[in-house]
């Protein structure tokens, strides 16, 4: 069966620190991944996703970036973290090429910039 | 651009009381619709998926309606439970998988 591991499970960060935030799954291939942002207040906002190694669509402008540096790992960075960066954060992902397919969450990020 | 309204953003009920809970979306055109549960600080649970050629889908005391001609869904609780607490998400699948989340409903079941 495929399973998703996202790890921090919390992280604290002083402002103008970097960030890395790491998602991998098991079990399937090929997975299109996302990663979302829910900020206090705010509904689930999707922030990046990949349908493949290397590929990365951003969907809102930020002080994010994503990668992919292998099929089954998806990771967010930043390089100097602002105070809007803080949120929780989740990875996902889907079976490639079927639209009616869903996505499938990890447990998410809960990350505290101070 | 895909829009998802959840209604009421908070409920409180006593325990044994049925509920329905409201989504709305602005675009007809999706794939399927999903019911998520979060509790506090915790990911999201799968509830229930209905695929856009469904009506309804249910699960234990959940059943889930989706009428997508007119942008609605409801899910419903049958006989709350204090364990049911939790904030419920909706979300819309449309093309290229992209998913719309609602802002959610806040539930508190009281004993």
């Amino acid at each position: 069966s495929q399973t998703i591991h996202q790890w921090p499970a919390t992280l604290v960060q002083p402002v103008g620190s970097p960030l890395s935030l790491e998602c991998t799954v098991e079990g399937t291939s090929n997975p299109n991944l996302y990663w979302y942002r829910q900020a206090a207040g705010r509904g689930l906002q999707l922030l990046f996703y990949s349908v493949g190694i290397g590929q990365i669509s951003s969907e809102v402008p930020q002080n994010l970036s994503a990668s992919r540096p292998q099929d089954r790992q998806f990771i967010l960075s930043s390089k100097k973290l602002l105070l809007s960066d803080s949120g929780f954060y989740l990875c996902a992902w889907s079976t490639p090429g079927h639209s009616n397919q869903p996505q499938h969450f990890g447990d998410g990020t809960r990350l505290s910039i101070l | 651009k895909q829009e998802v309204t959840q209604i009421p953003a908070a409920l409180s009920v006593p325990e044994g009381e049925n509920l329905v809970l409201n989504c709305s979306f602005t675009d007809s055109a999706i794939y399927n619709l999903q019911w998520f549960r979060q509790d506090p600080g915790k990911g999201l649970t799968s509830l229930l998926l209905i695929q856009s050629s469904q009506r309804e889908q249910t699960s234990g005391r959940l059943n889930a309606s989706l009428d997508k001609s007119s942008g609605r869904s409801t899910l419903y609780i049958a006989a709350s439970q204090p364990g049911d607490s939790a904030t419920y998400l909706c979300a819309v699948q449309g093309g290229y998988q992209k998913v719309t989340f609602g802002t959610g409903t806040k539930l508190q079941v009281i004993p």
